[in-house]
């Protein structure tokens, strides 16, 4: 089946760890995206890359990173630097002439303890 | 991006339609607008995209009135299972450098038995 995988579900770190949350898919899609999204909010975009080997800052790309090795993967790296690292945080794909139909994850919940 | 602007919730009952309205006065000659779904604790869904007039799916139907400053999405006959945030998008669909998607708060829809 084709879909976007994102893993852990679930995951809690201590504060001033790294962590890196994972996202694949295999729709063959050339754009990746992620987004952040806290409670009673709307989502809001953290990193985006269209092609492999390239990215570019969303909105709110500060205390995050991100690396585009391979068309399938998208990892994020929330780092010690990102102030408020709690989040539900969404990876989606789109393989359109736009952004405006995009495949979502199911979603990674992070929380920062 | 244009800005839209939503009610923050509304209220239904099982078997009605539901009409749900996005203003955009500022929207561009070239954008088009894109409506979303999210269930809790999951990624959002792809439910329509138009330009003017009237688009129907599977799903929903959305209209545009000429001027094109608002748009409605309509759901026809909802359940339970419509209980959802739903989100208005308006920009561009074209390809470039402006691959950002802006998602508001939407509207939560409650679907009461």
């Amino acid at each position: 089946d084709g879909g976007i995988t994102q893993s852990p579900k679930y995951l809690f770190r201590k504060e001033g760890q790294n962590v890196t949350l994972s996202c694949e898919q295999n729709l063959n899609h050339d754009a990746m995206y992620w987004y952040r999204q806290d409670p009673g909010q709307g989502l809001r975009l953290i990193y985006y890359s269209q092609i492999v080997n390239d990215f570019q800052k969303g909105d709110i790309a500060e205390g995050y990173s991100v690396s585009r090795e391979k068309k399938e993967s998208f990892p994020l790296t929330v780092t010690s630097a990102q102030k408020n690292p709690t989040a539900f945080y969404l990876c989606a794909s789109g393989g359109g002439t736009g952004p405006w139909e995009q495949f979502f994850g199911p979603g990674t919940r992070l929380t920062v303890l | 991006l244009a800005k839209t602007t939503q009610p923050i919730s509304m209220d239904s009952y099982e078997g009605q339609e539901v009409n749900i309205t996005c203003s955009h006065n500022n929207i561009a000659t070239n954008d088009y607008i894109t409506w979303y779904q999210q269930f809790p604790s999951q990624g959002p869904r792809f439910i329509i995209q138009g330009y003017k007039t009237k688009v129907t799916n599977e799903v929903a139907s959305l209209f545009i009135p000429a001027d094109r400053k608002s748009s409605t999405l309509s759901l026809p006959r909802v359940s339970l299972s419509d209980t959802a945030v739903y989100y208005c998008l308006v920009g561009k669909n074209s390809g470039g450098s402006n691959y950002k998607l802006t998602f508001g708060k939407g509207t939560l829809l409650t679907v009461n038995p």
